[in-house]
């Protein structure tokens, strides 16, 4: 079964200081892994897009690294701001398959506290 | 704003009413896509369109529920009978790409979503 799968499911860090999220993901067949940014009340935004042959991407202070082998993505989040509170979503795209093509982990809730 | 727009942003309904949603995504884009999301919960897909056409369903889109896409640009979700069970976040994502079943994966680009509230 395909699946995506996030930790931690919540975090809560000091503005300022680095944090790394995580993505474990079971998809296959596997086309590309992007990481979403949702403000509470609104739609996600895509921060990055990593194909199989990508190991990392940045995107400001956001950078995403994937690991193909071991099917493990993250996402490092330099000099946290105020305005990276929100959930982030590992999503796995896959191709020839069902639910449209794009597999969500349930995200992680991001707290930059002052 | 060229995004993907949906109205309304937020609905209150009483349980056993009938609701529609309207999405309009952006102007060139041939695909549209929706999803639900519950709280704390990451998106789950419900239909997409390629043009005017219905492509996919998912089982979670009982007969309740139906999706129309008339004239390739606009779309509406209409939830018959609703249930509190049917309170969520209603989100459009709409993106380009060629060919009906392309096997590459299209980027696609969410609305704010509706927030359904049913009483």
């Amino acid at each position: 079964k395909n699946q995506v799968e996030q930790s931690p499911q919540s975090l809560i860090i000091l503005e300022g200081k680095n944090c790394t999220l995580q993505c474990n993901y079971t998809v296959s067949p596997f086309s590309n892994l992007r990481w979403y940014k949702q403000d509470t009340g609104r739609g996600p935004v895509s921060l990055t897009i990593m194909t199989f042959s990508e190991n990392t991407k940045s995107n400001g202070r956001y950078t995403a690294t994937l690991d193909a082998d071991t099917k493990q993505s993250s996402l490092h989040i330099t000099a946290s701001q105020l305005s990276d509170s929100a959930s982030y979503i590992c999503v796995v795209s896959t191709y020839g398959g069902s639910q449209g093509n794009l597999i969500f982990g349930k995200g992680t809730k991001l707290s930059v506290k002052p | 704003d060229t995004g993907v727009s949906q109205n309304p942003r937020h609905k209150i309904t009483k349980r056993g009413q009938n609701v529609t949603f309207r999405c309009d995504p952006i102007s060139e884009h041939n695909r549209l896509y929706w999803y639900r999301q519950t709280l704390g919960q990451g998106p789950e897909f419900l239909t997409y369109f390629q043009n005017e056409a219905q492509l996919e369903k998912s089982r979670l889109l009982s007969d309740r529920f139906s999706a129309e896409r008339p004239k390739g640009s606009f779309s509406t979700l209409e939830i018959q009978r609703t249930e509190q069970g049917d309170s969520a976040m209603y989100l459009c994502a709409s993106s380009l790409v060629a060919g009906e079943r392309t096997r590459r994966a299209d980027t696609q680009y969410f609305g704010p979503g509706t927030r359904l509230t049913v009483l």
